[in-house]
């Protein structure tokens, strides 16, 4: 089936540094939805890509769907400790279903 | 407000209980899922349900049942069958499909003693 894979699993950064997290997908997916989770919390939509190349932005946040559309990034530009979470790629597929991936737990050091 | 309610928060049943997870949204979606999130891991998906009175397993469902009798409520079972079946439990919904986005729940915290 379907698989998702994401990193890096953890990552460390000062406050003000770059943070990207990659996801790659095992087959072609139709979209690309990316969530975040707040400690102790569930998670919220943030966007989703649907078109091979894509990219979005949100404010410090940059989206990108990749030319084969089997993966994708998300970069935050100058993180602040507001951005401390788990962030998620999820893929669609021809299955009608999302697949998640691992996610990426963000810390960040003020 | 619109959104989708899982209860409870937090639940604790001994072993070889049977026990059942609410959730219900009042957001006229059709599509409803069920996951289970545990430390270090992703989203795995146990059940979805696309349209009422039928759903669908995930790759997780051994040791898990559910039923759709009504479009606003999916509720899960976890059952004795499930051999490691303390963690934390999201419902989700969405719009026809998974090409729009997902609307969670709170989630419970299912311990298992």
């Amino acid at each position: 089936g379907q698989q998702v894979m994401q990193i890096p699993q953890y990552q460390h950064v000062q406050e003000g540094e770059d943070f990207t997290t990659y996801c790659n997908s095992s087959t072609t997916l139709s979209n690309i939805q990316w969530y975040k989770q707040r400690p102790g919390g569930h998670p919220v939509f943030l966007i989703q890509l649907v078109k091979s190349g894509e990219v979005k932005k949100q404010k410090r946040l940059t989206f990108q769907f990749g030319e084969a559309k089997k993966n994708s990034s998300l970069h935050i530009t100058a993180t602040q400790t507001t951005d401390v979470g788990t962030y998620f790629c999820a893929g669609g597929g021809s299955a009608r279903q999302l697949t998640f991936g691992s996610g990426t737990q963000l810390t960040v050091l003020p | 407000d619109g959104g989708i309610t899982q209860s409870p928060k937090y639940l604790f049943r001994k072993e070889g209980q049977n026990v059942t997870l609410s959730c219900e949204q009042n957001l006229n979606h059709d599509a409803m899922y069920w996951y289970r999130q545990d430390p270090g891991q992703g989203l795995r998906l146990i059940y979805y349900s696309q349209i009422v009175n039928d759903f669908q397993k995930g790759d997780i469902a051994e040791g898990y049942s559910v039923s759709r009798e009504k479009k606003e409520s999916f509720p899960l079972t976890v059952t004795s069958a499930q051999k490691n079946p303390t963690a934390f439990y999201l419902c989700a919904s969405s719009a026809t499909g998974m090409n729009t986005e997902a609307f969670f729940g709170q989630g419970t915290r299912l311990t298992v003693v």
